[in-house]
């Protein structure tokens, strides 16, 4: 079955110091791969996106995440963390259906906290 | 950038009746929008895929008689539930797929809370 998965259900990192938040996919194909981050009581944001090239993809608030095919991960990161940080990151995996609707599908989140 | 309009944000509802939740593309077309439901373990559930003049397409174990959508036009799409009971208190959020380059929109959500 395609899914994505998020090891960590929270990440604590003090402010100032790098983030690194986990997320590996296992899909039949390519993958398409997304970041979105959620705020308290908000819909979710697009941080950034893998569909081809680069492997290091660079996002929205300094965010960047790397897709590393070997290992089907595809983690999120920042070299210097703020306090605004603070929310809950989910990880999406595209579904293709060869002309079909694609449907998104959501690792089931992890919450960043950044302590000043 | 484009605005997917949630509505309402809060609501609060006796056992037995329905609600109705809106989602609106604002400032853009979306033939398809999409129906997720969030658990307090945070965890977002796909629930169905709403498309602009046919029926929805719902994922397994969610209820379409329960959960009623309607995607009538390009920019609006209603999820229903139907007597509600405390069970479907939860996060709801839609988002909506621009039409001419298929970025994908979110709504801010709605929480449901059934009495």
């Amino acid at each position: 079955a395609q899914s994505v998965a998020q090891p960590e259900d929270q990440v604590n990192v003090a402010e100032g110091n790098p983030l690194t938040v986990k997320c590996t996919y296992s899909v039949s194909g390519n993958p398409y791969l997304f970041w979105y981050v959620q705020y308290p009581n908000r819909g979710l944001q697009f941080l950034l996106k893998y569909i081809t090239g680069d492997n290091l993809v660079k996002g929205s608030y300094g965010f960047e995440a790397e897709f590393n095919k070997s290992q089907t991960s595809f983690h999120l990161k920042k070299p210097s963390a703020l306090v605004s940080d603070s929310a809950l990151y989910f990880c999406a995996v595209r579904l293709l259906y060869g002309g079909a609707t694609n449907k998104l599908i959501f690792g089931t989140g992890t919450l960043l906290a950044v302590q000043p | 950038g484009a605005v997917v309009s949630q509505h309402p944000s809060r609501v609060i509802c006796k056992s037995g009746t329905s609600v109705k939740i809106e989602c609106r593309s604002l400032d853009f077309q979306a033939t398809t929008m999409f129906w997720y439901r969030q658990f307090p373990k945070k965890s977002l559930m796909l629930m169905a895929t709403s498309n602009e003049g046919s029926k929805a397409t719902y994922e397994q174990g969610v209820e379409k008689d329960k959960f009623l959508i309607n995607h009538a036009s390009l920019t609006l799409s209603t999820l229903t539930v139907t007597s509600a009971h405390p069970e479907d208190s939860s996060f709801y959020i839609c988002s909506a797929r621009e039409t001419s380059n298929e970025k994908l929109f979110f709504g801010s959500g709605t929480q449901l809370s059934v009495l």
